[in-house]
C-alpha cells in the first residue's frame, strides 16, 4: 500500500521531447507538490496544490505545467525538455496547506519514490 | 538572501556513538523546523518536528534542539548503528524571501556508522 507513489521511476529522453510524470496518494491529503532535487541534492519546491488548486508557483520556466485531476493526483507535464531540466523529481502530500501566514500547525509532508530523467 | 547550510561533508561515526548533526539558517523567521531521512534512490522520510518555542525534542534515539538565536538545529542519534547511514536533511517552516510560507530544504548531510 504506497502512500505517494510516482509513475515512471525512470525516464531518459531526447532534448526537445515532451514527457509527463505521474503521481497519486492515497492518504485523503488535500495538498500535493512537485518537488525537484538537482547533482547538487537541494531539494526545491515547484509547485503547490490544495484541492485542485494551484497555491505556490515558484520560479519554474513555463514549460513546466501541473495538472491536478482530483485531489488525489498532481501530474507534471514538461514540454520541449532541456538538458538542465535533468534531475529527480519528487511528488509529496501533506494534511495542511502552504497557503497564508498563519502559525497554525504544520504537518509533515510525504514523499513519493522520486522519477529519474535524464535528457540527453 | 535566505540560506539554510548543513555539513555538506559526509560525516563518520563508529557504532555505538552518537552521531550529531547540524542545521544553520539566516535570514529566515521558522516556525517550524522538520528533519528528514534520504536513503539513496528514495524520497525523503520524515522524522521529527520541533517548534520555535520549544528548545528540545525526543523521539526513541533521536533529539532535536532548535536554537532560534544561534539560528541552529543539532540533530542527534544515540547508539548509532549501521542502519542509520542515510542522508538527513533539515527543512525550515517559514516564510520566504517571497513573503510566502513555505518549507525549504538544506541539502543534507550524510551519514555513516561504521559496524
Amino acid at each position: 500500500d504506497t502512500a505517494v507513489s510516482q509513475t515512471p521511476k525512470y525516464l531518459v529522453t531526447q532534448m526537445g521531447n515532451d514527457k509527463s510524470i505521474k503521481c497519486e496518494q492515497n492518504l485523503g491529503h488535500d495538498t500535493m507538490y512537485w518537488y525537484k532535487q538537482d547533482s547538487k541534492k537541494f531539494l526545491k519546491i515547484m509547485f503547490s496544490y490544495n484541492n485542485k488548486e494551484l497555491i505556490i508557483n515558484e520560479t519554474v520556466p513555463n514549460r513546466f505545467s501541473p495538472k491536478s485531476p482530483d485531489k488525489a493526483h498532481l501530474n507534471l507535464h514538461i514540454n520541449s525538455l532541456e538538458l538542465g531540466d535533468s534531475a529527480v523529481y519528487f511528488c509529496a502530500s501533506s494534511q495542511v496547506p502552504y497557503t497564508g501566514t498563519g502559525r497554525s500547525a504544520q504537518e509533515t509532508q510525504y514523499f513519493g519514490p522520486g522519477t529519474r530523467l535524464l535528457v540527453l | 538572501s535566505q540560506k539554510i547550510e548543513q555539513n555538506s561533508e559526509a560525516l563518520n561515526i563508529q557504532e555505538g556513538k552518537t552521531a550529531t548533526l547540524t542545521c544553520n539558517y539566516t535570514n529566515y523567521s521558522p516556525a517550524y523546523l522538520q528533519w528528514y531521512r534520504q536513503d539513496p534512490g528514495r524520497g525523503p522520510v520524515f522524522l521529527l518536528l520541533i517548534r520555535e518555542n520549544e528548545k528540545e525534542k525526543r523521539k526513541e534515539r533521536l533529539k532535536v534542539t532548535f536554537d532560534t538565536t544561534l539560528k541552529q538545529s543539532l540533530f542527534h542519534i544515540t547508539a548509532s548503528q549501521p542502519a542509520d547511514s542515510a542522508t538527513y536533511l533539515c527543512a525550515l517552516d517559514g516564510f520566504a524571501d517571497t513573503g510566502r510560507r513555505a518549507l525549504t530544504f538544506g541539502s543534507g548531510t550524510r551519514l555513516q556508522v561504521q559496524p
